[in-house]
């Protein structure tokens, strides 16, 4: 059950792209079941992305994902200052356990 | 609208116990499988432990096995984390945690959160 790998930190201007990366195993993203959790600290996280690349009700359409073998990625198009947050990905891992990653600190300039 | 309430948490010495529970409202508690996911500073977002909808099934990640259970009851609409045996470690805000989907077991979709316990194991 080892954390997926995330960067610490990504930064972006307001209305750029930023895309981070989360790095696993070839059989954790075996599965569709990669996720993408937005935490502003000392709040409850939020579901942005599903099933890599669904968003929930209501997610702006500025967030997207992919999944490319062993790596998944979470795009912030058009990034605004609201979006400064931790993000989390997470997957399904094959046996009735989930990981997450590190996390990554998002600033926008 | 979905809510989950939280009650439990607290300051408790290495060694020691607690109990999480999560009070749930606003859709069909026994069909989801419900979660418990925990943050702390210096690791960021850990699953914990899920429990399936009919309590068949638990799954737990390596660091809490044999020391805490899950359990939930769907005549009350709660979930609850028993946690042993703690240790330095386990010092996190612990969430209950909803899947978007129904399945048996937790896929990290989680659609709706908890306000989160914080649980500080102290020496």
């Amino acid at each position: 059950q080892s954390a997926l790998t995330q960067p610490a930190s990504v930064s972006g201007s307001p209305g750029q792209s930023i895309t981070i990366s989360c790095t696993g195993t070839t059989s954790d993203f075996d599965y569709d079941f990669v996720s993408w959790h937005q935490h502003h600290p000392g709040k409850v996280p939020k579901l942005i992305i599903y099933e890599v690349n669904n968003r929930p009700s209501g997610v702006s359409n500025r967030f997207s994902g992919s999944k490319s073998g062993n790596t998944a990625s979470l795009t912030i198009s058009g990034l605004q200052a609201e979006d400064e947050a931790d993000y989390y990905c997470c997957s399904y891992t094959g046996s009735k356990t989930v990981v997450f990653g590190g996390g990554t600190k998002v600033t926008v300039l | 609208e979905v809510q989950l309430l939280q009650s439990g948490g607290g300051l408790v010495q290495t060694g020691g116990s607690l109990r999480l529970s999560c009070s749930a409202s606003g859709f069909n508690f026994m069909n989801f499988a419900m979660t418990w996911v925990r943050h702390s500073p210096g690791k960021g977002l850990e699953w914990v432990a899920t429990i399936s909808g009919s309590s068949r099934s638990t799954f737990y990640t390596d660091s809490v096995r044999g020391r805490f259970t899950i359990s939930r009851d769907n005549s009350r609409k709660t979930v609850s984390l028993q946690m042993n045996n703690l240790r330095a470690r386990d010092t996190a805000i612990y969430f209950c945690a909803k899947e978007l989907v129904l399945r048996g077991y937790s896929s990290g979709w989680f659609e709706s959160w908890g306000q989160g316990a914080l649980v500080t194991v102290s020496s």
